[in-house]
């Protein structure tokens, strides 16, 4: 069966520092692989979808970067953190493009 | 682009109480429908999904949808709510390839 791991479950920062998310997937080959953010009462938000190793589209522009240097691994990175950058952030595949999807347990990045 | 709009952000009912969260969607064209729920300190676990054929949905631990597709809704119901369905709901709507877009959530209470 297929399963989907993140980490870490929470995180402190400091404003500045660099940031590196990851998640992996298990089960499966060529997931497409999706990196949300949920912030409370506005729902999720898409950041970045892959649907292959080295292919990033991103949704939104900000702060913030993926990428996917295996197959079912997918990163959400910064260089350099922001207070607006606290969050709740999901990472999530699915087997197709319009397939429903399969969330990972989150990590609650907290930005000091 | 399409939104997903869940008019009630929170709801509290007693428990044996019938339940009905509202959830539309603007988007003209096929669309792939979701529900998903977060329990307090869980992750997001998909609750039902329709794509085709019969409008009424079932999903687990009792919920069903149904899908009207000249009212753009996509209702979340369940005769009799118990404690355990305290959680968070969301409805997803999938019209776009690679865009599942999530409405802001709906907080539901039930009081023993």
């Amino acid at each position: 069966s297929q399963t989907i791991h993140q980490w870490p479950a929470t995180l402190v920062q400091p404003v500045g520092s660099p940031l590196s998310l990851e998640c992996t997937v298990e089960g499966t080959s060529n997931p497409n692989l999706y990196w949300y953010r949920q912030a409370a009462g506005r729902g999720l938000q898409l950041l970045f979808y892959s649907v292959g190793i080295g292919q990033i589209s991103s949704e939104v522009p900000q702060n913030l970067s993926a990428s996917r240097p295996q197959d079912r691994q997918f990163i959400l990175s910064s260089k350099k953190l922001l207070l607006s950058d606290s969050g709740f952030y999901l990472c999530a595949w699915s087997p197709g493009q319009m397939d429903g999807y399969t969330f990972g347990s989150g990590t609650r990045l907290t930005v000091v | 682009a399409q939104s997903v709009s869940q008019h009630n952000h929170h709801v509290i009912l007693s428990e044996a109480a019938s339940l009905e969260l509202g959830c539309n969607y603007s988007y003209g064209g096929t669309v792939n429908l979701f529900w998903y729920v977060q329990y307090p300190g869980q992750h997001l676990q998909l609750l039902l999904k329709y794509f085709s054929g019969d409008p009424l949905v079932k999903g687990i631990k009792g919920f069903e949808a149904e899908f009207i597709k000249s009212k753009f809704s996509f209702n979340l119901r369940k005769p009799s709510v118990q404690w355990s369905d305290t959680a968070e709901y969301f409805c997803a709507v999938n019209a776009q390839v690679n865009m599942l877009t999530f409405g802001g959530g709906t907080r539901l209470m039930v009081k023993p």
